[in-house]
């Protein structure tokens, strides 16, 4: 079955303060490893795709990382925008359709920046 | 261009109450999947429509099930409601089948079984 668990559950950070919020993930057959944003009382909004280790994205203060066991989503100097759950999930091969379109989410980092 | 669209935003709903929730992909996008998320969670996949059959279904009951329309919009329909089923009900697009094709979600349809 395939699992992803991300860590810290939450995280508070000074505004200018960068850090990482990481992403493991247990799957047979990654086709993608997802990043999102979501803002309380909406729907996920997309950040990254990655497909195979060594991958890098970089997208404003943001930046994904991916090996073959975790990714990271790094923060460099983050603002109080940057404040959401960023959301963690992998795509993989189904064994019994031969194809896979669903998603197994993470349960999130709560990111929440102070001026 | 029009991005996901989730009808209703808010729902609330007795115990034994029967509910239909509506979806209209992202242009261009004949993929539908849908999802549900509890408080504090991440999204649980629940089933994914393409060429207006169900493709892949997880571990949702029964009481779960959906559609898909020639226009390639969506419904879920979800019977004998349980306290359980309050949520937000998310709903993703993405072109066709393909593995790595990024799914996009709407803004979600929060339920409440009171």
């Amino acid at each position: 079955e395939d699992q992803v668990t991300q860590s810290p559950e939450a995280l508070r950070l000074q505004e200018g303060e960068s850090s990482s919020l990481n992403c493991s993930y247990t799957v047979s057959g990654l086709r993608g490893l997802f990043w999102y944003r979501q803002d309380p009382g909406k729907g996920p909004e997309f950040l990254f795709t990655l497909y195979s280790a060594g991958e890098e994205k970089e997208k404003e203060r943001l930046k994904a990382t991916l090996t073959k066991k975790e990714s990271f989503l790094h923060i460099t100097a983050p603002k109080p925008e940057d404040s959401a759950t960023y959301l963690c999930a992998v795509c993989a091969l189904s064994k019994s359709s031969g194809s896979a379109r669903q998603l197994t989410f993470g349960s999130g980092t709560q990111l929440t920046v102070l001026p | 261009d029009a991005g996901v669209t989730q009808s209703p935003t808010h729902l609330i709903k007795t115990r034994g109450q029967q509910v239909t929730l509506r979806c209209s992909p992202k242009s261009g996008h004949d993929t539908v999947s849908w999802y549900q998320q509890a408080l504090g969670q991440g999204p649980q996949f629940i089933f994914q429509y393409y060429e207006e059959e169900e493709r892949q279904r997880g571990n949702f009951p029964d009481r779960f099930s959906g559609h898909q329309f020639p226009n390639y919009s969506s419904e879920l329909n979800v019977n004998a409601l349980l306290l359980g089923d309050s949520a937000l009900y998310l709903c993703a697009s993405s072109p066709g089948l393909a593995t790595t094709d990024t799914q996009y979600f709407g803004p979600g349809t929060r339920l409440t079984v009171l």
